[in-house]
């Protein structure tokens, strides 16, 4: 079975100040790995992905993601927290045997202060 | 830009009574799903749907949920006999090929 943890379910920085938001996974085969981030009263938006290839990827809204296998970590970054980046980050897990179903962490709240 | 879109946005329904969860996923996708939040927890998968058959369900998923596509745009999610536990968020979400999933806004249900 697999399963996401997030460490840290409330994170706060300063705008300007480097974001990072920490995932850890569990997963019998390879993972397909992604971060997801809900607005309030929004759904449930794609930042990025990693499925196979580069171990470091760009999503939108300048944030990055490095797969690191030997850590079973995911780790989300972006150098410079701005206002609107103040949401919910899910980090998730899937795999090509179980219907690509999605398996999420708790989530972490980021809040940026100005 | 394509979106997935659920109705309604807030369902208030009383403990015992169905309900009936729309979503239209987005036109081309052939793999569709239901997820639910409840306050404060994870956002947990219910059900996969592909070639109008369950492809997989949670242990969540009991014989009061049902999925249906009706008319090959609409995607629905019903609970027969609510309950007080079944007060959560629920998204819908489709999948076109590999890997990405489209979320719509979701649907807050309260039973009372």
């Amino acid at each position: 079975a697999q399963s996401v943890t997030q460490l840290g379910s409330h994170v706060s920085v300063s705008e300007g100040a480097l974001v990072l938001l920490r995932c850890n996974y569990s997963s019998s085969v390879p993972p397909y790995l992604f971060w997801y981030v809900q607005y309030p009263n929004q759904g449930l938006q794609l930042l990025l992905k990693y499925t196979t290839g580069a171990t470091l990827v760009k999503g939108i809204n300048g944030f990055e993601a490095e797969f690191k296998k030997s850590e079973t970590s995911f780790h989300l970054t972006k150098p410079s927290a701005h206002m609107s980046d103040a949401a919910e980050y899910f980090c998730a897990v899937s795999d090509t045997g179980s219907n690509y179903k999605l398996t999420f962490g708790k989530g972490t709240l980021l809040t940026v202060n100005p | 830009e394509p979106e997935v879109t659920q109705t309604p946005s807030h369902q208030v329904t009383q403990m015992g009574q169905e309900v009936i969860l729309r979503c239209v996923p987005i036109s081309n996708h052939l793999y569709f799903y239901w997820y639910r939040q409840i306050l404060g927890q994870k956002v947990e998968f219910l059900v996969s749907f592909y070639n109008n058959e369950i492809s997989e369900k949670s242990e969540i998923f009991d014989d009061q949920f049902s999925v249906e596509r009706p008319d090959g745009s609409n995607f629905t999610l019903k609970i027969r006999s609510t309950k007080l536990e079944d007060s959560a968020m629920y998204f819908c979400a489709s999948r076109a090929g590999l890997f990405e999933q489209y979320f719509g806004p979701g649907t807050r249900l309260t039973v009372t």
